[in-house]
């Protein structure tokens, strides 16, 4: 399968502080994305769906100035946590998919572990 | 999307086959069934997906039933490294994967 990273694995930072979390994918290029975030103990709750050159389209009570998408192009993806508190604490992940077919697999990123002190 | 049911745990030994089900009774005609699974702290894998028809990969066999409201996910030989969660999801219109609860599935040495 096609392989896809993320960076920072994971990440430490004050209460207030904006964090930014890049995804990539090293071998092949996808018109969509999707970030997802999962708390502990719990399942992937999708955040935002986003196409490349475009603004992404987030899922209901997803704040999307807090949670900013920036889709920069078929490989590069990232997302911004801006005034990150202890509530955005989670293990966030991003994945590439295709355009839309019903048979499209999507590739995950490893997650990246966000801990707002 | 329509939704899919699945056991919390199952438990399953080294090298035994094992059969993980999961209940879909309101797919539409057009939704393919996809399953994934995630690895403790990792992001989610694709594992196989299907319509119709049984499928076999690599990975694990997919046997549907014939009037597709229910499916079963089936590892020929269990190893250690297959403990995960397994989700199956239903793929339809919107192109998002809806994540349920899954199945977390224990290997016993």
């Amino acid at each position: 399968g096609a392989v896809v990273s993320q960076h920072p694995s994971r990440v430490i930072c004050k209460s207030g502080t904006s964090v930014k979390i890049e995804c990539r994918s090293l071998d092949f290029q996808a018109t969509t994305m999707f970030w997802y975030r999962q708390f502990p103990k719990q399942s992937l709750m999708l955040m935002a769906t986003s196409n490349e050159g475009s603004k992404a389209t987030y899922e209901q009570g997803v704040e999307k100035d807090k949670f900013l998408i920036n889709h920069a192009s078929l490989t590069l993806s990232t997302l911004t946590v801006t005034s990150a508190h202890p509530e955005d604490s989670s293990f966030y992940i991003c994945s590439f998919g295709g355009a839309g077919a019903r048979t499209d697999t999507q590739y995950f990123g490893p997650g990246t572990r966000l801990t707002v002190l | 999307d329509a939704k899919t049911t699945q056991p919390n745990s199952m438990e399953s030994n080294e090298e035994e086959p094992v059969h993980l089900p999961c209940n879909h009774s309101t797919i539409s005609g057009t939704d393919y069934i996809h399953w994934y699974r995630q690895l403790p702290s990792q992001g989610p894998e694709y594992v196989i997906h299907g319509l119709t028809s049984n499928v076999n990969n690599r990975m694990a066999s997919l046997a549907i039933a014939e009037d597709r409201k229910s499916s079963t996910l089936i590892l020929h030989r269990a190893t250690l490294r297959d403990a995960a969660v397994y989700y199956c999801i239903l793929h339809g219109a919107t192109n998002k994967l809806i994540f349920g609860t899954g199945t977390l599935l224990a290997v016993q040495p």
